[in-house]
């Protein structure tokens, strides 16, 4: 299975500040198409989790551009530009190339 | 818009079979541009991923190893419904599970409400 490690466990952030969450894949998610298939969630409070990020740095549907993706090798960044308090949950990465699709154990973002 | 509403019991014994179904509304459970996964959450394991099926001209599955002797994910044209069937479940099986549908290659887009199933005596 491929390994997702993300970082930091927990992440307090002031609003207005920007934030930053990595995943490193155990393996490349380089799909034969050029895209890596690793994609974000956001899980708020008391909700199921929710499509932020596709193929590493495409914004889903709706998705505020305050939230953009990189990726380097098997290394991915979760951006946001400017925090805001309806940016609190936990934030998960997932890789969409093999099967079992595999998920980070998560990042909390809460607001100081 | 596309829903996905999940029924089932919320308390399966141990050695049982847990069985869920995902109403699909907004959507075609034959559509050939998606997949239709179950995914569960615990605190122990986090997310999940157990497994999909979609329609390519005919149906395929693909499940996680973890679990692929025990799982079966049926769909239901006539109900536009997914099922899930989990075989000689113990309580390492109580979890939320969702639903959720994946557009192409575009992530998982519609999440189900989730559902808790307890695996208990």
């Amino acid at each position: 299975d491929i390994v997702m490690t993300q970082s930091p466990p927990s992440l307090p952030v002031t609003p207005g500040e920007p934030a930053s969450i990595s995943c490193r894949s155990s393996q490349s998610l380089l799909h034969s198409n050029g895209y890596n298939y690793l994609d974000w969630y956001l899980q708020k409070p008391g909700q199921s989790p929710q499509l932020l990020i596709y193929w590493a740095s495409s914004r889903a549907s709706g998705v505020p551009d305050r939230f953009s993706g990189s990726a380097s090798g098997t290394d991915f960044t979760l951006k946001i530009s400017s925090v805001e308090a309806e940016d609190v949950g936990v934030y998960y990465c997932m890789q969409d190339l093999q099967t079992p699709r595999t998920f980070g154990q998560g990042t909390r973002l809460e607001i100081k | 818009q596309v829903q996905l509403h999940l029924s089932g019991p919320g308390l399966v014994k141990p050695s049982q079979t847990l069985s869920l179904t995902c109403a699909i509304s907004g959507d075609s459970v034959t559509s050939n541009t998606v997949a239709w996964n179950w995914i569960r959450q615990s605190p122990s394991r986090g997310l999940e991923w157990l497994g999909m099926t979609y329609y390519r001209s005919k149906w395929y599955n693909d499940y996680a190893p973890s679990v692929k002797s025990r799982i079966s994910i049926n769909p239901d044209t006539s109900k536009n419904q997914v099922s899930l069937q989990l075989n000689s479940v113990s309580p390492e099986d109580t979890a939320v599970y969702y639903c959720v549908r994946r557009r192409a290659s575009y992530g998982l887009d519609v999440w189900g409400q989730g559902t808790t199933v307890t695996v208990s005596s």
